[in-house]
C-alpha cells in the first residue's frame, strides 16, 4: 500500500465552482500535511502546509486534516481558469522523507 | 532574487553516458532533495542531503550519485547504470524540519 493515495482521475469543473479534492495516507506517525500546485512542465509551489488535525484557510484555498481517518483534503472556492494545474497532495513524520501523492489534474472551464 | 535554480531546462543522454544535472540555491537552507517524476507516478525521492558532505539514499536511488560540497549545491549524476532515465527531474530545499520548496525542473530524454 502507498503510504498516500490520491485518485490522480482529472477533475473538470465550471469558473466558479468549488473544487474538492482528497488523499488518505496510511501511516500513523505522519504529521505534516502539505497541498502543491504544479502547472505544466514545471516545479510545485507550496499552496498550503499544516501540521494538525482541521481546518486551515488561505484566501480561497482550505485545507482540512482528519487524523483519525487518515485523510487530507484540499478545496478551491470560486474557482478560476488560473487554477487548472496538478494538484500534489504530501505528508510526512518531517520533511526528509515526505510521500507525495500521484496527483489531481484540474481543469476549470471559462 | 532568492529561489533554487535548475539547469539545463532540457537534457539528452546518449546510450551510456553520464549526464548532471545542476541544482544551485540560495535561500540558505541545509537540507536539499533530488525527485523523479514520472507521468501519473507521483514524486519519487532518489536522494536527500541535510548537511554539507553528507547524503542519503531516497526511495529510488540505484544508477544515480550526488554530492554535497557546498551548501547551496547539490548536483545529481545519473548514470548509465540507470536504464530507464527519461523523466522530470525536480530538486528541492528547505530549513530543518521546514516547508519543501522546488526549482523549475529538468527534463532528460534519451536520444
Amino acid at each position: 500500500q502507498k503510504e498516500v493515495e490520491q485518485d490522480p482521475g482529472p477533475l473538470s469543473v465550471p469558473e466558479g465552482a468549488i473544487v474538492s479534492l482528497n488523499c488518505t495516507y496510511s501511516n500513523s506517525a505522519f504529521q505534516y500535511f502539505m497541498w502543491y500546485r504544479q502547472y505544466s512542465r514545471k516545479g510545485p509551489e507550496l499552496l498550503m502546509y499544516t501540521y494538525s488535525s482541521g481546518n486551515k484557510e488561505d484566501g480561497r484555498f482550505t485545507a482540512q486534516v482528519d487524523k483519525s481517518s487518515k485523510y487530507i483534503s484540499l478545496f478551491i472556492r470560486d474557482s478560476q481558469p488560473s487554477d487548472s494545474a496538478t494538484y500534489l497532495c504530501a505528508s510526512g513524520e518531517g520533511n526528509n522523507r515526505l510521500a507525495f501523492g500521484k496527483g489531481n489534474q484540474v481543469v476549470v472551464i471559462p | 532574487d532568492g529561489g533554487i535554480t535548475q539547469s539545463p531546462k532540457y537534457l539528452f543522454r546518449k546510450e551510456g553516458q553520464n549526464v548532471t544535472l545542476s541544482c544551485e540555491q540560495n535561500l540558505n537552507h541545509d537540507a536539499m532533495y533530488w525527485y523523479r517524476q514520472d507521468p501519473g507516478q507521483g514524486l519519487r525521492l532518489i536522494y536527500y542531503s541535510q548537511i554539507v558532505n553528507d547524503f542519503q539514499k531516497g526511495d529510488i536511488a540505484e544508477g544515480y550519485s550526488v554530492s554535497r560540497e557546498k551548501k547551496e549545491s547539490f548536483p545529481l549524476t545519473v548514470t548509465s547504470a540507470q536504464k530507464n532515465p527519461t523523466a522530470f527531474y525536480l530538486c528541492a530545499s528547505s530549513a530543518l524540519g521546514e516547508k519543501l520548496f522546488f526549482g523549475s525542473g529538468t527534463q532528460l530524454s534519451v536520444l
